[in-house]
């Protein structure tokens, strides 16, 4: 079974752009969950999508948004860019359903963001 | 609030050395516990997990971790380091019935041959 990804792996923009991010679950996921990491911050959680809803939310401002299409696939995007979005963008899925004790999350190996 | 502190920084060890990695967490119920550790240039992989029952459980690569409850805390162990286990490790929380993890800041590892 093919792993999550993400894409692009590397992004440069400059402050006041828009981006998009795009994360393929593992087929059969149907939750998928983005997370900020940045050093000394560790990983923020963004949002988790499953079956096209938003489930969860973190506390990021309203620039970042995110959707999730009926085939799982899920974008996050960020609008007016700030220099402290500079980032990795990590995307996660599960098979979703009940958050039970047997879930786990499976990363992809994240989206590199510089912000200029 | 919930929240999941990792006190150390970084950490070096000599490789054959033993290792423990603490955590500590803030939640108002049993929480679900979990350590993963990310390679440079890669995403998080799970070593490992505790939900109840046991509350020393074993995970990949050897790992090991104990969960404290009167000390809110959930250290990893390893016995003997290798030096491919140089990475970041971090300590997570998830919400009971929700999805949302809450991680640490991590901790990065660095092995002495």
């Amino acid at each position: 079974k093919a792993g999550v990804t993400q894409t692009p792996r590397y992004l440069i923009k400059t402050r006041g752009q828009q981006v998009t991010l795009s994360c393929s679950p593992i087929s059969g996921h149907r939750s998928v969950s983005w997370y900020q990491q940045t050093p000394g911050q560790g990983l923020q959680f963004l949002f988790e999508y499953f079956s096209e809803t938003q489930r969860n939310k973190g506390n990021f401002p309203g620039r970042f948004s995110g959707r999730q299409f009926s085939n799982s696939r899920s974008e996050m995007n960020v609008s007016t860019l700030e220099l402290g979005d500079s980032a990795l963008y990590l995307c996660a899925s599960s098979p979703g359903g009940q958050a039970g004790p047997n879930e786990k999350l499976f990363f992809g190996s994240g989206t590199q963001l510089s912000v200029l | 609030a919930q929240s999941v502190t990792q006190p150390d920084i970084h950490i070096t060890v000599s490789e054959g050395a033993s290792l423990e990695l603490r955590c500590n967490y803030s939640y108002g119920a049993t929480p679900y516990l979990f350590w993963y550790v990310q390679s440079p240039g890669q995403g998080l992989q799970l070593l490992l997990k505790y939900f109840s029952g046991d509350t020393l459980v074993q995970g990949i690569k050897g790992f090991e971790a104990e969960f404290k409850r009167s000390q809110s805390s959930f250290n990893l162990r390893k016995p003997s380091v290798h030096w491919s286990d140089a990475a970041e490790y971090f300590c997570a929380v998830r919400t009971s019935g929700t999805y949302k993890y809450i991680f640490g800041t991590g901790t990065r590892l660095k092995v002495l041959a």
